[in-house]
């Protein structure tokens, strides 16, 4: 069974501070896709990033970053210079198999940057 | 109108009640799913529908029950709901149901069975 932990429940900063939020994993296909998402207090989940297990290089986006560690099983997730517009529950989520696109969702984890 | 559609955005309903949460995607994308997000649980995916057709029922209780007419539009149909259901709904669709296909959510419809 896949599994995917963020400890992080919940995180506050304050603004321009960077933040890293922690994405672990467990599965047993080598053959997977993992993403990070957004909930803003609006509660629609927006997609940031999808990743594939066989692609470790890591990625940035403006002020985000994403590093995937397979020896780890992690796929951290870095906001830098946070600002007051990133609040928000952040969510990891793993893809997995050949049953077609069902994701395992992480607990979620709020950051709160403070102005 | 663009994106993922949800009506109503908030519902109350008591256990007796039938009511429908409807969901409408402008995106062109051929699958359409229903998660269930409650306050500390990870959100579950509810009902999957692929061209139209379902394709995944993860055990969900009868008094849901879903309907795809078309690939745009999707209900949930709810009856004799319990207070444990009260949760948020998210629609989402994509394109395809392959592994790799991001899915792009609605804003939820927030419903509390009293």
């Amino acid at each position: 069974a896949q599994k995917v932990t963020q400890a992080q429940t919940e995180i506050s900063v304050v603004e321009k501070e960077d933040v890293t939020l922690d994405c672990v994993y467990e599965t047993r296909d080598t053959t997977y896709y993992l993403f990070w998402y957004k909930q803003p207090p609006s509660g629609e989940l927006v997609f940031l990033i999808r990743r594939n297990s066989f692609d470790e290089q890591n990625e940035i986006s403006g002020r985000y970053s994403w590093n995937f560690q397979k020896s780890t099983s992690s796929f951290n997730f870095t906001i830098t210079a946070s600002q007051v517009v990133d609040s928000a529950v952040y969510f990891c989520a793993l893809s997995e198999g050949a049953a077609g696109n069902k994701l395992t969702f992480g607990g979620g984890t709020r950051v709160l940057v403070k102005p | 109108e663009t994106g993922v559609t949800q009506t109503p955005r908030h519902l109350v309903m008591g256990m007796t009640n039938k009511k429908s949460l409807k969901c409408e995607q402008h995106l062109g994308h051929n699958a359409m799913y229903w998660y269930k997000q409650s306050a500390k649980k990870p959100l579950e995916l509810m009902f999957v529908y692929s061209l139209e057709e379902r394709v995944e029922n993860n055990s969900v209780p009868s008094r849901f029950s879903p309907e795809c007419p078309n690939s745009s539009h999707l209900f949930l149909h709810l009856h004799t709901l319990q207070p444990e259901d009260s949760a948020l709904y998210l629609c989402a669709s994509s394109q395809g149901t392959e592994r790799n296909s991001p899915l792009h959510f609605g804003n939820g419809t927030r419903l509390t069975v009293t």
